[in-house]
This record gives C-alpha cells, sequence and structure tokens, in this order.
C-alpha cells in the first residue's frame, strides 16, 4: 500500500531555513509527481509546488517561487521540501501528497502532515 | 491564476439533512474538479475527482456534479461522520497552479 511518511516538527527563528522529507514507499517513486501543500493554523490548503521524481523537474507557486526548492533522493524514495528566509506567517502543517495518476493533479495520498512552528 | 470560491463558509445541519457546497471557478476548468474532506489534525481526504467521479471507498452518499465554472457538492444524507470541512480543487492542466477553494465546514445544528 502506498505509504507516505514526513519528518517531525520543527520549531525554527524567523530568518531560517528548514527542510522537510517525505519517505515514499508501497509504489514505484519515480513514477509519481509529489507535491506539497501547507495549511496555516486554522486556515484554508495552499498548495506549494510539485517534482517530478523522475526527472527533479520542479513548478513552484508564485507565492513561493525563490524562497522554496524542492528536491529528491531516489536511492531512497524521499522528497524534501526546503523553505528558508522563514516569517512567522510560514507557520503551518506541511503536508506531501503524490498523484493519483501521474500528471493529474489531485491526490489521494497524504503524508501525516509535519507542523513548522515560526517563532522568536 | 484561476481563482476558486466556495460558499457556504459555515453550513449547519441535522443528520439525514441533504447537503449542498458550491464552487465556482474564476475561468473555465472544464471538469478538472476534486473535493476532499478533512477533520481536525488529520490530513484531507480526497471524494470526488474530476466533478463528478466517486474516489474509490467513499459512500455513495456524496456526489459531484458540474463542469466549466460551476460545481457541487452534494451530500444526500448527512451522517454523525461527514461533520468536517470540505475543500474543492482545480487541476486544469492549462493552470501552472492548482489551487483549493478557501474551504465550508459543516457544523451540528
Amino acid at each position: 500500500q502506498v505509504q507516505l511518511v514526513q519528518s517531525g516538527a520543527e520549531v525554527k527563528k524567523p530568518g531560517a531555513s528548514v527542510k522537510v522529507s517525505c519517505k515514499a514507499s508501497g509504489y514505484t517513486f519515480t513514477g509519481y509527481y509529489m507535491h506539497w501543500v501547507r495549511q496555516a493554523p486554522g486556515q484554508g490548503l495552499e498548495w506549494m509546488g510539485r517534482i517530478n521524481p523522475n526527472s527533479g523537474g520542479t513548478n513552484y507557486a508564485q507565492k513561493f517561487q525563490g524562497r522554496v526548492t524542492m528536491t529528491r533522493d531516489t536511492s531512497i524514495s524521499t522528497a524534501y521540501m526546503e523553505l528558508s528566509r522563514l516569517r512567522s506567517d510560514d507557520t503551518a502543517v506541511y503536508y506531501c501528497a503524490r498523484d493519483v495518476y501521474s500528471g493529474y493533479d489531485y491526490w489521494a495520498y497524504w503524508g501525516q502532515g509535519t507542523l513548522v512552528t515560526v517563532s522568536s | 491564476d484561476i481563482q476558486m470560491t466556495q460558499s457556504p463558509s459555515t453550513l449547519s445541519a441535522s443528520v439525514g439533512d441533504r447537503v449542498t457546497i458550491t464552487c465556482r471557478a474564476s475561468q473555465s476548468i472544464s471538469s478538472w474538479l476534486a473535493w476532499y474532506q478533512q477533520k481536525p489534525g488529520k490530513a484531507p481526504k480526497l471524494l470526488i475527482y474530476k466533478a463528478s467521479s466517486l474516489e474509490s471507498g467513499v459512500p455513495s452518499r456524496f456526489s459531484g456534479s458540474g463542469s466549466g465554472t460551476e460545481f457541487t457538492l452534494t451530500i444526500s444524507s448527512l451522517q454523525p461522520d461527514d461533520f468536517a470541512t470540505y475543500y474543492c480543487q482545480q487541476y486544469n492542466s492549462y493552470s501552472p497552479e492548482k489551487t483549493f477553494g478557501q474551504g465550508t465546514k459543516v457544523e451540528i445544528k
């Protein structure tokens, strides 16, 4: 069965960077895009971008261009999302999510979420 | 970017009620729309894709309809497990960004 297991909660200071991991199992890692979605406390869902684990190619939401970097390590079936120059409003739960069918950007498979708290 | 607008933001209903949530897109997205259910502290759960296709394992009381710019999610007979927040999401391939509606919270009346 498809499983996405994310790294644990993080506390960061403003201006720092955070790197969240998402380890995939139960399917061919390079066969499906991996997306990142975040949710601030009490707020809605926000798509951040996606990575093609096969090629490493990325697409980022305009809002995060220049601050987000998505990478992958195919040898361990793990995707990463790094967000830099953190601000207090980056406090959120960050989810990885996998395409149901490659290239169709809706998601039946989600990680458990990683809480990132930005506080001085 | 394509903006998605859901209504209402909050909905109070009773067990057994028929519930309808509306989602409007700022431009046509054909049928490239998904619906999710989210409960507190949990990841979203896919209910509907391609506007009206029921995800495997999702109860048949959930249904979706619409195309172009206007879409609806209907719960035919609300059950206790259905009290949650619902989001629509567009995934039009011509739009580089995938956007969500702001959510509709279904509360107990």
